[in-house]
């Protein structure tokens, strides 16, 4: 069974902080790992990942993914309040059509 | 429409009802994605369609679970003897098509409560 999991679970910073939020899976038909913020209901796309060691970069976010290793990272420099939300983590089968999720991190960035 | 929207926003039924979610997909979008958000935990899959047919079913929990997209647009989940297990964020999506290059975008989901 395909597996994803996501660590913390939660994680409590002040403005300004670096958090590295960690994402590993066991999958049997990869394809592609994707992050996603989930502020209230709609998980929101921040990156999708399909090759090993290419750092994609956003801002203030930036994520990598090993695929010998099967993690991912999503780094978040310089938090502000407006970072505070659901992390997710889903990798993307195969056939393009099934995500499966972790868990996800919640990070509260306090003032 | 500028993006997937999905009514009711809020649905609280009782014990062995039926209800019905329905999820608007972003114009032209060929793939929609039902998944299951129970509290603390990710989405879970359900099922996906590919226009107007059911490619993959397999997340379904139960045959108490059932979802149309009779126009390959639209689409409607429907529980049937409702349970209070059920209860979670159902959360639509869509894509313009399957594959590793077609980004999935979420609604904001129906948060179903069985009483």
């Amino acid at each position: 069974e395909d597996k994803v999991v996501q660590s913390p679970l939660s994680l409590v910073v002040h403005e300004g902080d670096t958090v590295t939020l960690n994402c590993s899976y066991e999958v049997t038909n990869f394809r592609s790992l994707l992050w996603y913020k989930q502020e209230k209901k709609a998980p929101t796309f921040l990156f999708m990942l399909t090759s090993s060691g290419i750092e994609k970069k956003s801002g203030r976010l930036s994520s990598i993914l090993d695929k010998k290793e099967l993690f991912s990272i999503l780094n978040i420099t310089a938090t502000q309040t407006g970072d505070s939300a659901i992390y997710l983590c889903a990798v993307l089968n195969n056939a393009g059509n099934m995500l499966t999720f972790g868990g996800g991190t919640r990070l509260m960035v306090k003032p | 429409g500028a993006g997937v929207s999905q009514t009711p926003s809020n649905k609280v039924t009782e014990k062995g009802k039926y209800v019905e979610l329905r999820c608007d997909p972003i114009s032209g979008h060929t793939a929609l994605y039902w998944y299951r958000q129970s509290l603390g935990q990710g989405p879970e899959f359900l099922i996906y369609f590919q226009g107007t047919g059911a490619a993959d079913d397999s997340g379904l929990p139960n045959d108490r679970f059932f979802a149309v997209r009779p126009e390959g647009s639209v689409s409607t989940l429907k529980i049937q003897r409702t349970e209070r297990g059920d209860s979670a964020v159902y959360l639509c999506a869509s894509s313009r098509g399957q594959g590793a290059y077609n980004e999935q975008f979420f609604g904001p989901g129906t948060r179903l409560t069985v009483l």
